[in-house]
């Protein structure tokens, strides 16, 4: 079975750190491009970030871009992204999704989310 | 702001037809496949239809989607209760270099 499993979220005061990862299973990690969503209590989805399937290329949005880094170790089968200098806005449940072929915008698997809470 | 527009709510009876527009333009939908999810409340987006009308195995054949310059379209028929979700439109942005998604659309099956 094709699976992801975020893990990592939790409080963090604004100005702080915090590293996700996602543990896939079921399926050839090391060749998919990976990426990270993530969705506001009560708002949509939002394109966080991207990795394509040996780490050698990623992109962000304009609003993590700087603080954001995404990566991957494809020996450990597991996704990860270490956020830095987090703001409020930041506030969301953040998930890793599968794309459904190199360089598309689609994505065929999603984990179950990680919620990440920026407050003081 | 949403760079996808989609109608916030849409309903209709069960076993009646739905369907559910994305806009766009020639740097997202006009010129890249678009993608559907659902997302039932609490849990994770589902892949619904991909390449703008393909399904996934296990997806019945009452979703449906389509394509149109730089509009798309979720359709479903035979709507039953458990299709009460949120519905999103995404695609690739060619100017902004950023996966997009539509806003959301909230189905209510009266």
């Amino acid at each position: 079975e094709v699976q992801l499993v975020e893990s990592g979220g939790g409080l963090v005061q604004p100005g702080g750190s915090l590293r996700l990862s996602c543990e896939a299973s079921g399926f050839t990690f090391s060749s998919d491009w990976m990426h990270w969503v993530r969705q506001a209590p009560g708002k949509g989805l939002v394109w966080v970030s991207r990795i394509n399937s040996d780490g050698s290329s990623t992109s962000y949005a304009d609003s993590v871009k700087g603080r954001f880094t995404i990566s991957r170790d494809n020996a450990k089968n597991t996704l990860y992204l270490q956020m830095n200098t987090l703001r409020a806005e930041d506030t969301a449940v953040y998930y890793c999704a599968r794309a459904i072929r190199p360089g598309y915008a689609g994505f065929d698997c999603w984990g179950q989310g990680t919620l990440v809470t920026v407050s003081a | 702001q949403s760079v996808l527009t989609q109608p916030p709510s849409v309903s209709a009876a069960p076993g009646q037809k739905v369907t559910i527009s994305c806009s766009g333009s020639s740097s997202n939908i006009g010129n890249n496949y678009v993608s559907w999810y659902q997302q039932l409340p609490g849990t994770a987006p589902k892949l619904l239809i991909y390449d703008s009308n393909k399904r996934p195995s296990g997806i019945p054949d009452r979703f449906s989607g389509s394509k149109s310059g730089t509009s798309a379209t979720l359709g479903i028929t035979g709507l039953q209760t458990g299709d009460e979700a949120d519905y999103y439109c995404g695609t690739w942005d060619g100017s902004l270099s950023a996966v997009v998604f539509g806003g959301g659309t909230k189905l209510t099956v009266l």
